[in-house]
């Protein structure tokens, strides 16, 4: 089964660095999403995605993050200037078409890159 | 907001069947009801989802109420590896939002 691609697995920072988590979603996916997971906490909800340009974003994606489509097959989360408390799971997420609770599609997740800031 | 509960915590003993209760009364009449799991601290992954009807697929089964107001996902003979945390998904603004989930534990 195609799989969403997550780079790397773990990225260790100092804090006020900037940071590029790196993801390939599944080909022929149009919309990309960007989940987070505080150790013990709940994943949560940062960004949507589609057409480059940004959906939906959540309170927690402020100023410090963006996201890009570099090019067809790449998709990034930017931090620019990373805290402690952006220590997190960081989760890349897919889908063919808009996905929502009455679109009968599949949200594909990867396997996340943990972002320790030092 | 569509908003769900699920116990915090179920344990099964290996070779049953686990059935893990969801509840889900501010559903919409066009919503559907997915079920995700996180093992340890990978990506959540897809198991099922429904509207109305029950669906079946290789990993899991789906009971979903006549009124939709609730749901059970089945698990048909639980190994260790399906130890994880369950969610039954909400929506909000056509963003999925993830509860605490289920933490199911398989038993040997």
């Amino acid at each position: 089964e195609p799989e969403v691609t997550q780079t790397p697995s773990h990225q260790v920072t100092q804090m006020g660095q900037e940071v590029i988590l790196r993801c390939v979603p599944i080909s022929n996916h149009l919309y990309f999403y960007w989940y987070r997971q505080i150790l013990g906490q709940k994943v949560e909800f940062l960004v949507s995605f589609y057409n480059n340009e940004i959906s939906e974003k959540s309170e927690i994606f402020d100023d410090q993050f963006s996201v890009e489509r570099p090019d067809g097959s790449n998709f990034t989360l930017k931090i620019r200037s990373t805290k402690l408390e952006d220590s997190a799971m960081y989760f890349c997420a897919s889908t063919p078409s808009g996905w929502g609770p009455a679109t009968n599609e599949k949200l594909f997740f990867g396997s996340g890159t943990q972002l320790s800031v030092l | 907001d569509a908003k769900t509960t699920q116990p915090p915590s179920m344990d099964c003993a290996e070779g049953r069947a686990a059935n893990l209760p969801c509840n889900h009364s501010t559903i919409s009449g066009n919503e559907y009801v997915y079920w995700y799991r996180q093992i340890h601290s990978q990506g959540p992954q897809y198991i099922i989802h429904g509207l109305k009807n029950n669906e079946t697929n290789e990993m899991a089964s789906l009971i979903i109420t006549e009124d939709r107001k609730s749901s059970t996902l089945i698990l048909p003979h639980a190994t260790l590896r399906d130890t994880a945390v369950y969610y039954c998904i909400a929506f909000r603004d056509d963003k999925i939002i993830f509860g605490k989930g289920t933490r199911l534990h398989i038993l040997p």
